[in-house]
């Protein structure tokens, strides 16, 4: 069964300086790969996906993801945070069966000092 | 831009009643699904749907809980007889066919005392 690790439960960042959030993956085969944020009180929104192709997706908002397969890794990246970036962002790992269910990382909280 | 809607947003309920949490996914997409997060945890599959039936369940979807789509628009989550652990938030999503990313609604808060 596949897996996802987001090691990093809280990341402390100043507003303007980059970011990258971490995320490592456990499957047999190329997943599907999301990034979704969360803000208090509200649903999951999709930043990017990677289903194929060219291995750097760029999402809304200014974020990038970068899928790398050596690593099972697709880290998320901006290079200038912002206030309103401050919110808990989840990685998800999909397989093409036939319910193509999403499994889900614990999670990063962002907190962004001005 | 289209999104997924869910109802209520928060629903409060005794224990060993049944609740059901209502979803209305993007008009054209095909599939659909439920997940749970519960306080702190991670999100959790619970159940897939496509061309009015299951495609897939996790192991948390027990007896206690079905899923119907009773008309054109809405998707439904039952729970027969709630426990208190069945407290959470639970999330429809919908997607359209081919390779095309989960929409997620705002979820539902279920709070079960």
């Amino acid at each position: 069964a596949q897996s996802v690790t987001q090691p990093d439960i809280h990341i402390t960042v100043s507003e303007g300086a980059s970011l990258e959030l971490r995320c490592n993956y456990s499957y047999g085969a190329t997943p599907y790969l999301f990034w979704y944020v969360q803000s208090p009180g509200q649903g999951l929104q999709l930043l990017l996906k990677y289903f194929s192709g060219d291995t750097l997706v760029q999402g809304i908002k200014g974020f990038e993801a970068e899928f790398k397969r050596s690593q099972s890794s697709f880290n998320l990246r901006k290079p200038s945070v912002h206030w309103s970036d401050a919110a808990e962002y989840f990685c998800a790992v999909g397989i093409n069966n036939a319910g193509n269910m999403l499994t889900f990382g614990g999670g990063t909280r962002l907190m962004v000092k001005p | 831009e289209p999104e997924v809607t869910q109802t209520p947003s928060h629903q409060v309920t005794q224990m060993g009643q049944e609740v059901i949490l209502r979803c209305v996914p993007i008009s054209n997409h095909l599939y659909f699904y439920w997940y749970r997060q519960i306080l702190g945890q991670k999100v959790e599959f619970l159940v897939s749907f496509y061309n009015n039936e299951i495609s897939e369940k996790s192991e948390i979807f027990d007896d206690q809980f079905s899923v119907e789509r009773p008309d054109g628009s809405n998707f439904t989550l039952k729970i027969r007889s709630t426990k208190l652990e069945d407290s959470a938030m639970y999330f429809c999503a919908s997607r359209d066919q081919g390779n095309q990313p989960q929409h997620f609604g705002d979820g539902t808060r279920l709070s079960i005392l």
